[in-house]
């Protein structure tokens, strides 16, 4: 597709279940970011892959949290063990290289009961 | 602690007229700006940037004023249309685009 692809669009959960979000980035961008926004708040910085480097990890904000770029291109955001202050919406972007506008998905709403 | 602050939660203006979100910022650090648009049930998208050496970028109907010394920032849109109706979120930046720091949104709605 030509745009940022997440899924699932929206996802219900459980607390104490895991959950892996999806996100396709446009064809050969090099670098990938996951943010979150929890509601009245701006987006928070999670994690950044840039090509082959290490990424970057620092906005993760607990263990539960993990993140792979598969072949420099899909890449899921795991979540253990989820509970409710986890919901807000995960949005993913793209960018052709790491100081480049990004492109976002749509996002995904994640909602944990 | 907010380094980028967005004041208002929503504003509301009438069509035809000028809009003016503000943005002011706490880190002297920050050297790239930049303003997004986000539709409900869709991504932020891009809307125009701004760099520290410069105190206006225009494009089009928008325009985005940087007053440094009141670590200050400010869009403009003129004339407002009913599809700018939108959340827009300011966001900041040191070296690197990865560290954006965004603020927390102005809702604006355009009345017909």
């Amino acid at each position: 597709g030509a745009g940022v692809s997440q899924s699932p669009s929206n996802k219900v959960t459980e607390k104490g279940k895991d959950v892996e979000l999806r996100c396709d980035p446009i064809s050969g961008h090099t670098a990938l970011y996951w943010y979150r926004q929890s509601l009245g708040q701006g987006l928070e910085f999670l994690i950044y892959f840039q090509g082959n480097s290490a990424p970057d990890k620092s906005g993760l904000p607990s263990d539960r949290f993990s993140a792979e770029r598969t072949g420099g291109s899909v890449s899921t955001l795991t979540i253990q063990r989820t509970q409710q202050e986890d919901s807000a919406v995960y949005l993913c972007a793209s960018s052709r290289d790491y100081n480049e506008k990004l492109f976002f998905g749509s996002g995904t709403q994640l909602s944990v009961l | 602690d907010q380094q980028v602050k967005q004041n208002s939660p929503s504003l509301s203006v009438q069509e035809g007229r000028i809009s003016i979100l503000n943005c002011d910022y706490t880190n002297s650090m920050f050297d790239y700006f930049l303003w997004y648009k986000k539709y409900p049930a869709e991504g932020p998208t891009f809307l125009i940037s701004i760099s520290s050496i410069k105190d206006k970028n225009e494009d089009g109907r928008f325009t985005v004023f940087l007053n440094k010394s009141a670590k200050h920032l400010s869009l403009h849109i003129v004339p407002s249309q009913p599809g700018d109706s939108a959340v827009y979120f300011c966001a900041a930046s040191g070296d690197s685009n990865y560290q954006l720091i965004w603020g927390a949104g102005t809702k604006l709605i355009i009345k017909p």
